[in-house]
């Protein structure tokens, strides 16, 4: 079984300024990947960046990137340059790569502060 | 279609009426999920569908709540005898690897 835990339910940033999002995750899968998705009040949910867990480089997708750390089972998001459309909850995830189970952790509610 | 469409986007219902839910996946994905999230909370898992394998449906709340996936292709979450608990945005996705998701069906249950 995969466990996804995020333990900031709340962050707020200043506009222009960077933010750390945090992850952890459990799981006993050699393959897998990780995943941020970003959940504006449109309720859209949309792929923010991926990480293949046998891949050692971190991803990065412009103002977004995150730090994975496989053996501390970490996976944290970064933005940078804070933006107001960067607002919205923010939902870690892990893809199992066998059995293909999906599970989210509980979210975080980022506010961008003009 | 290019992405994950969710029929209807809303849906109003009166307790004890049963609701079908319809998700068309991206081509060619062969996993296929369901969640539900209620307001301002997470992504509660429902029921999850990969290839031709029996799907796993470990997060069903109840008996009243089942889904089918017609041809490895659309799939249908049926919820039956509704109960004003069962109100609620209702996600689903397809995948390869990265997930996918329809804009969601929100179900209020009055």
């Amino acid at each position: 079984a995969q466990t996804v835990t995020q333990s900031q339910p709340e962050m707020s940033v200043q506009e222009a300024e960077t933010v750390t999002l945090s992850c952890t995750y459990d799981t006993s899968e050699s393959d897998y990947y990780l995943f941020w998705y970003k959940q504006p009040p449109s309720r859209q949910m949309i792929l923010v960046i991926r990480q293949e867990a046998y891949k050692q480089q971190n991803a990065t997708e412009n103002r977004f990137s995150v730090n994975f750390q496989k053996a501390a089972k970490s996976f944290s998001l970064k933005i940078s340059d804070s933006q107001l459309g960067d607002a919205a909850m923010y939902f870690c995830a892990s893809l199992s790569g066998s059995a293909r189970q999906l599970t989210f952790g509980s979210g975080t509610q980022l506010t961008v502060l003009p | 279609g290019a992405g994950v469409s969710q029929s209807p986007s809303n849906k109003v219902t009166e307790k004890g009426k049963d609701v079908e839910l319809r998700c068309d996946p991206i081509s060619g994905h062969t996993a296929l999920y369901w969640y539900r999230q209620s307001l301002g909370q997470g992504l509660e898992f429902l029921i999850y569908f990969q290839g031709n394998s029996a799907p796993d449906k470990s997060g069903l709340p109840s008996d009243r709540f089942s889904a089918e996936r017609t041809g490895g292709s659309v799939s249908t979450l049926t919820i039956q005898r509704t109960q004003q608990e069962d109100s609620a945005v209702y996600l689903c996705a397809s995948s390869n690897t990265e997930a996918f998701f329809g804009q969601g069906t929100r179900l209020t249950v009055v």
